[in-house]
């Protein structure tokens, strides 16, 4: 029980778009903190995606986007490629717990 | 271009302690807040706790008793010391660079450590 909740899966076929949700609370997103987004390849560390709700690091494809409202987050991939298959993971900070805190987890299926 | 090394004992027994050690390279360590995040097997992502620029810690709620993260400047390298494991500390751990209020990158490589009798 993650205090970020994800879908557990998505899928799109190549070059469709699709999005994932991140959904919070109070406590964490809809307390202003911002969501960051990280892709984790298969049997590789996290890379970070997405940071401060909608901004690109350096070298990710201007296909992945992120936007937030309220107590939600979501990421958007358009033109999907196979090489997107991935798990999705969003963070952001807890003030309840005092903590960091992830999503479960979304794993993108290329159809 | 900062990149994380890290390494630590991979097979402990109930009751052992985990320490794991993070080295920070293409840049300094000082000035900087540094985390241990880790993922049991199938699972998703669980913070563990960060060290600030400060050298104050602090730690998930459900393992602040058992965790200590510290920082060496005179090596550019930061730890982590998980006591009195069970097989549910199974996991990859990974160290990463960033505070606790913002994103994490970038992630060191993970260490699996496999806590069995």
């Amino acid at each position: 029980q993650s205090v970020l909740t994800q879908p557990p899966s998505v899928s799109g076929a190549p070059g469709q778009r699709v999005t994932i949700s991140c959904t919070g609370s109070s406590s964490n997103i809809g307390a202003g903190y911002d969501v960051h987004w990280y892709q984790q390849l298969p049997g590789t560390a996290p890379k970070l995606l997405i940071y401060v709700n909608s901004n690109r690091p350096s070298g990710v494809p201007d296909r992945f986007s992120g936007s937030k409202s309220g107590t939600s987050a979501s990421l958007a991939i358009t033109g999907l490629q196979a090489e997107d298959e991935a798990d999705y993971y969003c963070q952001s900070y807890d003030s309840s717990l005092s903590s960091s805190v992830f999503g479960g987890g979304t794993k993108l299926t290329v159809l | 271009q900062v990149q994380l090394q890290q390494w630590g004992a991979g097979l402990l027994k109930p009751s052992e302690t985990l320490s794991l050690t993070c080295a920070v390279y293409g840049g300094s360590i000082s000035g900087y807040d540094w985390n241990w995040i880790r993922q049991p097997p199938g699972k998703g992502l669980e913070w563990i706790g960060e060290i600030n620029n400060s050298g104050s810690t602090s730690y998930h709620p459900s393992l602040k008793s058992r965790v200590t993260i510290s920082v060496d400047t005179s090596k550019n390298q930061f730890s982590l010391k998980l006591s009195s494991v069970t097989a549910a500390d199974t996991a990859v751990y990974y160290c990463a660079s960033g505070g606790s209020t913002d994103w994490f990158d970038p992630w060191g490589q993970g260490t699996l450590v496999t806590v069995s009798s």
